[in-house]
Protein backbone atom coordinates (compact mmCIF):
# COMPACT_ATOMS: atom_id res chain seq x y z
CA UNK A 1 0.00 0.00 0.00
CA UNK A 2 1.48 3.60 -0.80
CA UNK A 3 0.86 5.53 1.69
CA UNK A 4 1.53 9.14 1.96
CA UNK A 5 1.86 10.66 5.84
CA UNK A 6 0.72 14.06 7.32
CA UNK A 7 0.37 15.52 10.71
CA UNK A 8 -3.16 16.32 10.53
CA UNK A 9 -2.29 19.63 12.87
CA UNK A 10 -4.31 21.88 13.23
CA UNK A 11 -0.76 23.64 13.19
CA UNK A 12 -1.09 27.25 14.51
CA UNK A 13 1.53 29.96 13.66
CA UNK A 14 1.30 33.68 14.27
CA UNK A 15 1.00 35.86 11.31
CA UNK A 16 4.54 36.98 10.03
CA UNK A 17 5.68 33.98 11.17
CA UNK A 18 7.17 30.75 9.46
CA UNK A 19 5.23 28.01 8.87
CA UNK A 20 6.57 24.38 8.16
CA UNK A 21 4.67 21.46 6.96
CA UNK A 22 6.15 17.68 6.64
CA UNK A 23 5.34 14.96 4.61
CA UNK A 24 7.19 11.36 4.49
CA UNK A 25 6.15 8.90 1.80
CA UNK A 26 6.09 4.86 1.42
CA UNK A 27 7.11 4.25 -2.22
CA UNK A 28 10.78 4.72 -3.27
CA UNK A 29 9.14 4.94 -7.43
CA UNK A 30 7.75 8.30 -6.06
CA UNK A 31 8.99 10.39 -8.53
CA UNK A 32 6.77 13.75 -8.57
CA UNK A 33 5.94 15.86 -5.54
CA UNK A 34 3.34 18.32 -4.98
CA UNK A 35 1.56 20.91 -2.44
CA UNK A 36 -1.78 21.88 -2.86
CA UNK A 37 -3.69 23.93 -0.62
CA UNK A 38 -7.48 23.21 -0.14
CA UNK A 39 -9.87 25.56 1.68
CA UNK A 40 -12.72 24.41 3.23
CA UNK A 41 -15.45 23.16 0.70
CA UNK A 42 -13.18 23.99 -2.40
CA UNK A 43 -11.07 21.67 -4.43
CA UNK A 44 -7.07 21.60 -4.13
CA UNK A 45 -4.96 24.39 -5.87
CA UNK A 46 -1.82 23.67 -6.46
CA UNK A 47 0.55 25.64 -4.69
CA UNK A 48 4.47 23.63 -6.03
CA UNK A 49 5.57 20.74 -7.34
CA UNK A 50 9.71 19.56 -6.79
CA UNK A 51 10.96 16.63 -8.97
CA UNK A 52 14.82 17.06 -7.58
CA UNK A 53 16.46 16.78 -4.47
CA UNK A 54 17.15 20.07 -2.68
CA UNK A 55 14.69 22.96 -2.61
CA UNK A 56 12.58 25.08 -4.82
CA UNK A 57 11.65 28.42 -4.11
CA UNK A 58 8.61 30.53 -5.38
CA UNK A 59 7.56 33.68 -3.70
CA UNK A 60 7.15 33.50 0.02
CA UNK A 61 6.65 29.32 -0.74
CA UNK A 62 9.50 27.14 -0.22
CA UNK A 63 9.13 22.95 -1.33
CA UNK A 64 12.02 20.74 0.20
CA UNK A 65 12.71 17.25 -1.17
CA UNK A 66 14.90 14.97 0.43
CA UNK A 67 14.56 10.95 -1.47
CA UNK A 68 16.57 9.41 0.67
CA UNK A 69 14.52 10.28 3.84
CA UNK A 70 11.52 9.99 1.82
CA UNK A 71 10.54 13.31 3.07
CA UNK A 72 8.87 16.64 1.10
CA UNK A 73 8.07 19.61 3.43
CA UNK A 74 6.57 22.84 2.83
CA UNK A 75 7.88 26.34 4.03
CA UNK A 76 5.58 29.20 3.82
CA UNK A 77 7.17 32.78 5.08
CA UNK A 78 5.70 35.67 6.11
CA UNK A 79 2.32 33.79 6.47
CA UNK A 80 -0.72 35.77 6.63
CA UNK A 81 -4.29 34.95 7.42
CA UNK A 82 -5.75 34.40 4.28
CA UNK A 83 -2.60 31.21 4.21
CA UNK A 84 -5.01 29.44 6.85
CA UNK A 85 -6.52 26.65 5.05
CA UNK A 86 -5.71 23.01 4.84
CA UNK A 87 -2.54 21.74 2.87
CA UNK A 88 -1.88 18.76 1.42
CA UNK A 89 0.90 16.45 0.05
CA UNK A 90 0.86 14.31 -2.79
CA UNK A 91 3.14 12.32 -4.95
CA UNK A 92 3.39 10.57 -8.21
CA UNK A 93 5.17 7.86 -10.14
CA UNK A 94 7.00 9.37 -12.66
CA UNK A 95 5.48 6.17 -15.14
CA UNK A 96 1.71 5.36 -15.83
CA UNK A 97 -0.97 7.41 -15.45
CA UNK A 98 0.65 9.49 -12.72
CA UNK A 99 -1.86 9.51 -10.45
CA UNK A 100 -1.67 11.33 -7.27
CA UNK A 101 -1.87 9.63 -3.96
CA UNK A 102 -2.83 12.32 -1.21
CA UNK A 103 -1.78 12.77 2.50
CA UNK A 104 -4.20 13.20 4.77
CA UNK A 105 -3.46 17.10 5.12
CA UNK A 106 -2.53 19.56 7.73
CA UNK A 107 -4.86 22.10 9.05
CA UNK A 108 -2.43 25.49 8.94
CA UNK A 109 -4.17 28.08 11.07
CA UNK A 110 -2.15 32.05 11.06
CA UNK A 111 -3.25 34.25 13.81
CA UNK A 112 -3.09 37.99 13.74
CA UNK B 1 -6.68 31.49 -17.40
CA UNK B 2 -7.90 28.08 -18.60
CA UNK B 3 -9.92 26.27 -16.04
CA UNK B 4 -11.47 22.60 -15.75
CA UNK B 5 -15.38 22.81 -15.17
CA UNK B 6 -17.43 20.51 -13.72
CA UNK B 7 -21.36 20.05 -13.31
CA UNK B 8 -23.27 20.05 -11.31
CA UNK B 9 -21.92 21.95 -8.45
CA UNK B 10 -24.42 20.03 -5.96
CA UNK B 11 -26.45 16.84 -6.71
CA UNK B 12 -28.90 14.35 -4.37
CA UNK B 13 -29.95 11.49 -5.78
CA UNK B 14 -31.92 8.51 -4.00
CA UNK B 15 -29.79 5.27 -3.17
CA UNK B 16 -29.90 2.74 -6.10
CA UNK B 17 -30.12 5.66 -9.18
CA UNK B 18 -27.72 6.43 -11.83
CA UNK B 19 -25.82 9.62 -11.32
CA UNK B 20 -23.56 11.25 -13.84
CA UNK B 21 -21.18 14.28 -12.96
CA UNK B 22 -19.96 16.07 -15.89
CA UNK B 23 -16.18 17.70 -16.35
CA UNK B 24 -14.87 19.77 -19.00
CA UNK B 25 -11.15 19.62 -18.98
CA UNK B 26 -8.45 22.07 -19.91
CA UNK B 27 -9.17 22.07 -24.30
CA UNK B 28 -5.18 21.19 -24.64
CA UNK B 29 -5.16 18.64 -21.94
CA UNK B 30 -4.52 15.04 -22.59
CA UNK B 31 -4.82 13.00 -19.61
CA UNK B 32 -7.85 13.28 -17.58
CA UNK B 33 -9.04 12.03 -13.36
CA UNK B 34 -11.83 11.36 -10.97
CA UNK B 35 -10.82 11.92 -7.77
CA UNK B 36 -13.30 11.74 -4.53
CA UNK B 37 -12.41 13.27 -1.36
CA UNK B 38 -15.18 11.88 1.15
CA UNK B 39 -16.14 14.51 3.97
CA UNK B 40 -13.00 14.60 6.42
CA UNK B 41 -11.15 12.08 4.58
CA UNK B 42 -8.25 12.45 2.41
CA UNK B 43 -8.62 12.75 -1.60
CA UNK B 44 -8.99 9.77 -3.54
CA UNK B 45 -8.21 8.15 -6.76
CA UNK B 46 -10.81 6.83 -9.17
CA UNK B 47 -9.29 6.66 -12.47
CA UNK B 48 -7.16 7.73 -14.69
CA UNK B 49 -7.87 7.81 -18.70
CA UNK B 50 -5.80 8.48 -21.62
CA UNK B 51 -6.51 8.05 -25.77
CA UNK B 52 -10.04 7.33 -24.94
CA UNK B 53 -9.59 4.23 -23.00
CA UNK B 54 -9.01 3.82 -18.90
CA UNK B 55 -5.31 3.82 -18.46
CA UNK B 56 -5.71 3.22 -14.44
CA UNK B 57 -8.24 2.39 -11.66
CA UNK B 58 -8.14 2.38 -7.97
CA UNK B 59 -10.16 -0.70 -6.39
CA UNK B 60 -13.08 1.99 -5.40
CA UNK B 61 -13.62 2.26 -8.90
CA UNK B 62 -15.54 -1.20 -9.46
CA UNK B 63 -18.24 -2.17 -12.25
CA UNK B 64 -20.95 0.39 -11.00
CA UNK B 65 -18.09 3.34 -11.96
CA UNK B 66 -17.46 4.12 -15.24
CA UNK B 67 -16.12 7.07 -17.87
CA UNK B 68 -16.65 8.04 -21.00
CA UNK B 69 -15.15 10.87 -23.10
CA UNK B 70 -18.47 11.18 -25.54
CA UNK B 71 -17.33 14.10 -27.64
CA UNK B 72 -13.84 16.28 -27.37
CA UNK B 73 -14.42 18.37 -24.68
CA UNK B 74 -16.05 16.46 -22.07
CA UNK B 75 -14.94 13.91 -20.11
CA UNK B 76 -17.99 12.17 -17.96
CA UNK B 77 -18.29 9.84 -14.79
CA UNK B 78 -21.43 7.75 -14.24
CA UNK B 79 -21.92 5.50 -11.38
CA UNK B 80 -25.21 3.33 -12.21
CA UNK B 81 -26.71 2.53 -8.36
CA UNK B 82 -25.62 4.82 -6.43
CA UNK B 83 -25.19 3.93 -2.65
CA UNK B 84 -25.20 5.68 0.84
CA UNK B 85 -21.41 5.42 0.89
CA UNK B 86 -21.08 7.12 -2.08
CA UNK B 87 -21.70 10.55 -1.21
CA UNK B 88 -18.52 12.53 -1.33
CA UNK B 89 -17.03 15.41 -3.15
CA UNK B 90 -16.01 13.98 -6.77
CA UNK B 91 -12.59 16.12 -8.60
CA UNK B 92 -11.97 16.12 -11.96
CA UNK B 93 -8.56 16.71 -12.91
CA UNK B 94 -6.92 16.97 -16.08
CA UNK B 95 -3.14 17.50 -17.05
CA UNK B 96 -0.88 17.76 -20.35
CA UNK B 97 2.01 15.30 -20.97
CA UNK B 98 4.38 15.44 -17.70
CA UNK B 99 2.99 18.69 -16.18
CA UNK B 100 1.08 18.81 -13.00
CA UNK B 101 -2.48 17.84 -12.38
CA UNK B 102 -5.42 20.90 -12.51
CA UNK B 103 -8.45 20.03 -10.38
CA UNK B 104 -11.85 21.08 -11.12
CA UNK B 105 -14.29 23.17 -8.83
CA UNK B 106 -16.07 19.93 -7.33
CA UNK B 107 -19.47 18.38 -8.00
CA UNK B 108 -20.45 16.81 -3.88
CA UNK B 109 -22.71 14.18 -4.23
CA UNK B 110 -25.62 13.27 -1.76
CA UNK B 111 -27.02 9.60 -1.56
CA UNK B 112 -30.05 9.79 0.46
Amino acid sequence: QKEVEQNSGPLSVPEGAIASLNCTYSDRGSQSFFWYRQYSGKSPELIMFIYSNGDKEDGRFTAQLNKASQYVSLLIRDSQPSDSATYLCAVALIQGAQKLVFGQGTRLTINP
Amino acid sequence: EPEVTQTPSHQVTQMGQEVILRCVPISNHLYFYWYRQILGQKVEFLVSFYNNEISEKSEIFDDQFSVERPDGSNFTLKIRSTKLEDSAMYFCASRRFQETQYFGPGTRLLVL
